[in-house]
């Protein structure tokens, strides 16, 4: 299944690093979403970009920092990040309006590891 | 209280058995519901919406109470493939997108 690809699958940063996590939706949707999953949590909603704007950001701390380029393609830049944001990141995306299902769909993740 | 709530399991069954998850939840708000399973260190994969009516996908059976404040799965013929974390985000239908979830189910079909 490729609806959702992510890249990298896998990445180890130490805390002084910058990187950026992508995505991609091939499904023709109009919403894209990131979301972390820690050990032992439930998958927390970090942001919401609805037709390339942003309309939600979850008190994430600003050493994350989204960007959507377009309704296809999503980023999440990182930088500075502390042991505790290792995690998996989940993009998503939805087709939203006013008829809609509102079923979102994941991509495979980025699992992240500080040092 | 936690706006999901799910039994975490884990929920030990042999083939072929027939097993039932519930999942509460606290906000009356309109809302839509949806079943997802999740592999180990895989992302959640959509199961099956929600409906008011209830629906059905071959083995799987999905029942909405908006009275009790509960949805529920029902597993029939349960196979060794079903192993898996069941997860059962809501969401608001008017303002937020965002999918609330718990943490999940833990189903596991022994031999």
């Amino acid at each position: 299944e490729t609806g959702v690809t992510q890249t990298p699958r896998h990445l180890v940063m130490g805390m002084t690093n910058k990187k950026s996590l992508k995505c991609e939706q091939h499904l023709g949707h109009n919403a894209m979403y990131w979301y972390k999953q820690s050990a032992k949590k439930p998958l927390e909603l970090m942001f919401v970009y609805n037709f390339k704007e942003q309309t939600e950001n979850n008190s994430v701390p600003s050493r994350f920092s989204p960007e959507c380029p377009n309704s296809s393609h999503l980023f999440l830049h990182l930088h500075t990040l502390q042991p505790e944001d290792s995690a998996l990141y989940l993009c998503a995306s939805s087709q939203e309006g006013a008829v809609s299902s509102y079923e979102q769909y994941f991509g495979p993740g980025t699992r992240l590891t500080v040092t | 209280r936690k706006e999901v709530e799910q039994d975490p399991g884990p929920f030990n069954v042999p083939e072929g058995a027939t097993v039932a998850f519930n999942c509460t939840y606290s906000n009356s708000a309109s809302q839509s519901f949806f079943w997802y399973r999740q592999d180990c260190r895989k992302e959640p994969k959509l199961l099956m919406s929600v409906y008011s009516s209830g629906n059905e996908d071959g083995r799987f059976t999905a029942q909405l109470n908006r009275a009790s404040q509960y949805i529920s799965l029902l597993i029939r013929d349960s196979k060794l493939s079903d192993s898996a974390t069941y997860l059962c985000p809501r969401r608001e239908n008017t303002g937020f997108q965002k999918l609330v979830f718990g943490t999940g189910t833990r189903l596991l079909v022994s031999p």
